[in-house]
């Protein structure tokens, strides 16, 4: 069983502090989405990372794909009030199956940014 | 990104009646889609997949007769809570792709059962 651990799971800082969640497993994944979602809504995808060592920035976002693919970070800059949600990783399983092409999500970061 | 409409948002109803909730993708083929529970302050769990015109794939200890999903057509699939009961309340999403690129989601339906 493929398995996503996402820490920290709550996450409460100061405007304009810099912050990093990390996305660990020990399965390798074809591909890793961050998602970031308000309370009562569906989440919105942020990015997708393909290659292993991949960095892509979004704004004050940057994340990360680790080389063998099994992990993943996403670090916010400065972070604001307005980043406060809910980050998710979710990874993406390169074996067929009854689920296949399931995303396997970890458990979320709560974040809380206060002003 | 891509636009996948879940319908109703919110929905209320009396414990043993039945609610449909539906996914749709608005502006592209949903060859498969997915649906998800997820409990306050908790990740999403994936109930099933569903691929057009086939038979959905629940996962282990979802019950298919009691969550029905219908995925018709590439822009539709539907799931039927039936004889819904207060622990089935929660919050559902639905998630679109079309082969293997990037899934997008629904709103999500807060279902309350009374």
């Amino acid at each position: 069983t493929q398995l996503l651990e996402q820490s920290p799971q709550f996450l409460s800082i100061q405007e304009g502090e810099n912050l990093t969640v990390y996305c660990n497993s020990s399965s390798v994944f074809s591909s890793l989405q961050w998602y970031r979602q308000e309370p009562g809504e569906g989440p919105v995808l942020l990015v997708t990372v393909v290659t292993g060592g991949e960095v892509k920035k979004l704004k004050r976002l940057t994340f990360q794909f680790g080389d063998a693919r099994k992990d993943s970070s996403l670090h916010i800059t400065a972070a604001q009030p307005g980043d406060t949600g809910l980050y998710l990783c979710a990874g993406a399983s390169p074996f067929g199956g009854g689920s296949q092409g399931n995303l396997i999500f970890g458990k979320g970061t709560k974040l809380s940014v206060k002003p | 990104g891509a636009v996948v409409s879940q319908h109703p948002s919110r929905v209320i109803c009396k414990s043993g009646t039945s609610v449909k909730i539906e996914c749709r993708s608005l502006d592209f083929q949903a060859t498969t889609m997915f649906w998800y529970r997820q409990f306050p302050k908790q990740s999403l769990m994936l109930m099933a997949t569903s691929n057009e015109g086939s038979k959905a794939t629940y996962e282990q200890g979802v019950e298919k007769d009691k969550f029905l999903i219908n995925h018709a057509s590439l822009t539709l699939s539907t799931l039927t809570v039936t004889s819904a009961h207060p622990e089935d309340s929660s919050f559902y999403i639905c998630s679109a792709r079309y082969r293997d690129t990037e899934a997008f989601f629904g709103q999500g339906t807060r279902l309350t059962v009374v």
